[in-house]
């Protein structure tokens, strides 16, 4: 199993511009979560969705969006980047929502706005 | 306000020293609580979990409720527990993980 797969590792991008992040969960993992951690930060809840529906959201604008596809595979999308958006992304699969205890991370794509 | 603090940012120890590191957190209810660890140029992976009152890696934590803390412990540091230390926080009936904003334990030769 290659365990929680992020794309792309790294990604450097202007202000203004859009950015799409991908997430493939371990196999069998229903849940996908998104956090994001800024340098010197913990990581901070984004989003959470399961069996395709928004389960959780986090104190972030609405220019931050998410989807999961029938594969349980997951995109975090973020709009009208901001300098502050510079952050390392974190994808986290579980079995079912409420298994935190189960959430396995990702790498992370790590994000440069410039 | 649910909130997990961490008020050291780095701790250094030597080998063989006892090692303790902070978590303290507010919670007003009955919180699932977690240690995380991210060894240099690996995953946040979890190092355990207060309800199941395990010991990995030599490290326990204790949940006392009265001081709303959750200190991770390891009466013995090694040099391969050097590494980033993360304290994090479960709210009942919600699917997101509250962290710290992290320890780094140094461990010296």
């Amino acid at each position: 199993d290659a365990g929680v797969t992020q794309s792309p590792t790294h990604l450097i991008k202007t202000r203004g511009q859009q950015v799409t992040l991908r997430c493939s969960p371990i196999s069998g993992h229903k849940s996908v979560s998104w956090y994001q951690q800024v340098l010197g930060q913990g990581p901070q809840f984004i989003f959470q969705y399961y069996e395709k529906e928004e389960r959780g959201r986090g104190n972030f604008p609405d220019r931050f969006s998410a989807r999961q596809f029938p594969n349980y595979s997951s995109e975090l999308n973020v709009n009208a980047l901001l300098l502050g958006d510079s952050a390392l992304y974190l994808c986290a699969s579980s079995l079912d929502p409420r298994d935190t205890y189960g959430y396995t991370f990702g790498s992370g794509t790590r994000l440069t706005v410039v | 306000a649910q909130r997990v603090t961490q008020p050291e940012k780095l701790l250094s120890v030597f080998k063989g020293a006892p090692v303790e590191l902070k978590c303290n957190y507010s919670y007003s209810g009955s919180p699932e609580l977690f240690w995380y660890v991210q060894y240099s140029r690996q995953r946040l992976q979890l190092l355990l979990r207060h309800i199941s009152r395990e010991s990995i890696k030599g490290f326990t934590a204790d949940l006392n409720k009265g001081e709303t803390s959750f200190h991770l412990k390891k009466p013995f540091a090694q040099e391969e527990d050097s590494a980033m230390y993360y304290c994090a926080l479960s709210p009942y009936n919600t699917d997101k993980l509250i962290f710290g904003t992290g320890t780094r334990l140094q461990v010296f030769p």
